[in-house]
């Protein structure tokens, strides 16, 4: 069981919204540390999508956002395309386990 | 540009020692606030940092596994290694290295390598 936990899956149509949650404790998200984003299209590695809460590396699109409060944080994606499916997962620090920590992954389905 | 590779031996026995490496280029290790991860994913789950080096080499280790652990690095030739001793079959998966970015907490992994498959069997 992972420590950060976000729903095993989420679906929606082109151009809908979705939001992905994560939510952590008092050990990692709610002791103020940062929460970080990845896509991982089928069969590739991860790409860093979201950092430090709510930043977008160049070339990723502004249909992705995240934010953060109290022990938990979201992902959204805007005007979702067919391209958009794959799994995403948040990451943070975690004091107790004095290491980084992965959410368990939640797999995207575009109708 | 920043690029990893890693490189291993694909298929290890069980208790065996496994030895990974990892080539990168577009950075140095030399420099301050650079840090490498490896991290695995055994094959349909989720991601799992398993370890860290730093520029001053600095190491830390998932801590479940430390024991098991070691990560080093060669300046010289650009690379980081990953040994983990008394592989079992539930370590198979992929093993990514990383580069982590610049930015506040210096924890995001901003570039990955393509990952390795390791498979642990008799």
């Amino acid at each position: 069981q992972s420590v950060l936990m976000q729903p095993p899956s989420v679906s929606g149509a082109p151009g809908q919204r979705v939001t992905i949650s994560c939510t952590g404790g008092s050990s990692n998200i709610g002791a103020g540390y940062d929460v970080h984003w990845y896509q991982q299209l089928p069969g590739t590695a991860p790409k860093l999508l979201i950092y430090t809460n709510n930043n977008r590396p160049s070339g990723v699109p502004d249909r992705f956002s995240g934010s953060k409060s109290g022990t938990s944080a979201s992902l959204a994606i805007t005007g979702l395309q067919a391209e958009d499916e794959a799994d995403y997962y948040c990451q943070s620090y975690d004091d107790a386990l004095s290491g980084s920590v992965f959410g368990g992954g939640t797999k995207l389905t575009v109708l | 540009q920043v690029t990893l590779k890693e490189s291993g031996p694909g298929l290890v026995k069980p208790t065996q020692t496994l030895t990974l490496t990892c080539t990168f280029s577009g950075f140095s290790l030399t420099t301050t606030g650079t840090r490498v991860s490896w991290i695995r994913q055994p094959p349909g789950k989720a991601l799992e940092w398993v370890a860290r080096i730093d520029w001053d080499d600095d190491k830390f280790y998932n801590t479940p596994l430390r024991t098991r652990l070691t990560i080093s690095k060669d300046t010289s030739k650009n690379q980081v290694f990953l040994t983990m001793t008394n592989m079992d079959p539930v370590d198979t998966g992929t093993y990514y290295c990383a580069h982590h970015g610049n930015f506040r907490d210096l924890r995001a992994f901003d570039i990955w390598g393509q990952g390795t498959m390791v498979t642990v069997s008799s």
